[in-house]
């Protein structure tokens, strides 16, 4: 099946250090990747939307400087967050969605700490 | 409106009890829909999609309504192991969005 490793699963940073979060589809194309964030005992809420080779969409909020992301790739969206403050600290998801289908696959996760 | 809206529970059913969750989008041209399933500190993993004929996995049916613009799941015969946050997944949202409903707790006791 079609599988999506983001790396890293775990990082602590010291408050105003950027740390960057890589979202890769191993074996397959994806046109489309959603970046998601699930503050604790709360729903995932989704920031953007990314788009291979154009600018991501940020839902309403999100603050496109200081999450950053790049999917210069069929196969990889990277988000940065910038400046990284204690609030920051939240669960981040990926998404990708195969190229010719809808069905979404995600990444395991990455749980930033931010100290 | 919230494009997707979930109860969000928590369901406190016993074990053996059948339990049903909807799931209402706003958007009557979303394309594809989906029941998620997240367990504590993990991703969601897919459970099944929904199709408009309805579909049926072992326990678990879901259903789409396309005339009320809803979808369930409905597990039957609950387990343990069912304990969970399930997230209704709507895919071609206004913006073309993964959409997902805050998601509905059920937690299936002894």
């Amino acid at each position: 099946g079609a599988v999506v490793s983001q790396h890293p699963s775990r990082v602590i940073c010291k408050s105003g250090t950027s740390v960057k979060i890589e979202c890769r589809s191993l074996d397959f194309q994806a046109t489309t990747m959603f970046w998601y964030r699930q503050f604790p005992k709360q729903s995932l809420m989704l920031m953007a939307t990314s788009n291979e080779g154009s600018k991501a969409t940020y839902e309403q909020g999100v603050e496109k400087d200081k999450f950053l992301i790049n999917h210069a790739s069929l196969t990889l969206s990277t988000l940065t967050v910038t400046s990284a403050h204690p609030e920051d600290s939240s669960f981040y998801i990926c998404s990708a969605v195969r190229q010719g289908y809808t069905e979404a696959f995600f990444g395991q996760g990455t749980r930033l700490t931010v100290v | 409106r919230k494009e997707v809206e979930q109860d969000p529970g928590p369901f406190n059913v016993p074990e053996g009890a059948t339990v049903a969750f909807n799931c209402t989008y706003s958007n009557s041209a979303s394309q594809s829909f989906f029941w998620y399933r997240q367990d504590c500190r993990k991703e969601p993993k897919l459970l099944m999609s929904v199709y408009s004929s309805g579909n049926e996995d072992g326990r678990f049916t879901a259903q789409l309504n396309r005339a009320s613009q809803y979808i369930s799941l409905l597990i039957r015969d609950s387990k343990l192991s069912d304990s969970a946050t399930y997230l209704c997944l709507n895919y071609g949202g206004s913006q073309g969005n993964l959409i997902f409903g805050k998601g509905t707790k059920l937690s299936v006791k002894p």
